[in-house]
């Protein structure tokens, strides 16, 4: 079956950038999806067709994917950004291992 | 305004059959492209995607849970449900609706409830 691969925790100093990869064999041929989980809320999702961001979502929040690999990027991160995010890649349904990013 | 609402037990015994509705509004089952999915979430552990209904009536699952997962849908009541078989003590988790949006050749999950946890205990 499909696996995503993931860090299990990022840690970022406010208003700098954080970066939290997704590993999976050729992700980039497929659509990945970027979700942020605070504690006792459901996901939401902050980035989808690997690159776009749903409306409400602050343009610090941006994706990549190529190749192997989709990346999330935080730009000057803030307190708020303290979440789990997940990836997905659409067509196969498969969650990433999800990544704790703690801004301090 | 999309919304969706699960509903139905809190606990269930090993063994037992789980049966959740999925309650939603703001949009049409009927409408193509759209799909209704149910995600689940066990404590302190990542997520998982159990599987999906389409307008179409098209359903996909989770390779894993295939044999113990069912989703139908009735539109005429704006519901979806999810029923798994054979529940076990490792089955306990929060399980989510999602509602599933398309754009271009890629699909995403847009709108999520706000989830009802489900403890399999004897």
């Amino acid at each position: 079956s499909y696996e995503l691969t993931q860090p299990p925790s990022v840690s970022v100093s406010p208003g700098q950038t954080a970066s939290i990869t997704c590993s999976g064999d050729k992700l980039g041929d497929k659509y990945a999806c970027w979700y942020q989980q605070k504690p006792g809320q459901s996901p939401v999702l902050i980035i989808y067709q690997d690159t776009k961001r749903p409306s409400g979502i602050p343009e610090r929040f941006s994706g990549s994917n190529s190749g192997n690999t989709a990346t999330l990027t935080i730009s000057g991160a803030q307190a708020l950004d303290e979440a789990d995010y997940y990836c997905q890649a659409w067509d196969s349904g498969v969650f990433g291992t999800g990544t704790k990013v703690t801004v301090l | 305004q999309i919304t969706l609402k699960e509903s139905g037990p809190t606990l269930v015994k090993p063994t037992q059959t789980l049966t959740l509705t999925c309650s939603f509004s703001g949009f049409s089952l009927t409408t193509s492209g759209v799909g209704v999915g149910w995600i689940r979430q066990p404590p302190g552990k990542a997520l998982e995607w159990l599987g999906i209904i389409h307008w179409s009536d098209t359903k996909r699952y989770s390779p894993s849970l295939k044999s113990r997962l069912t989703i139908t849908k009735d539109t005429s009541k704006n519901q979806v449900v999810l029923t798994m078989t054979n529940m076990d003590l490792v089955d306990t988790a929060t399980f989510y609706c999602i509602h599933r949006s398309v754009a271009g050749k890629s699909a995403y999950m847009d709108v999520w409830g706000k989830g009802t946890t489900v403890t399999v205990s004897s």
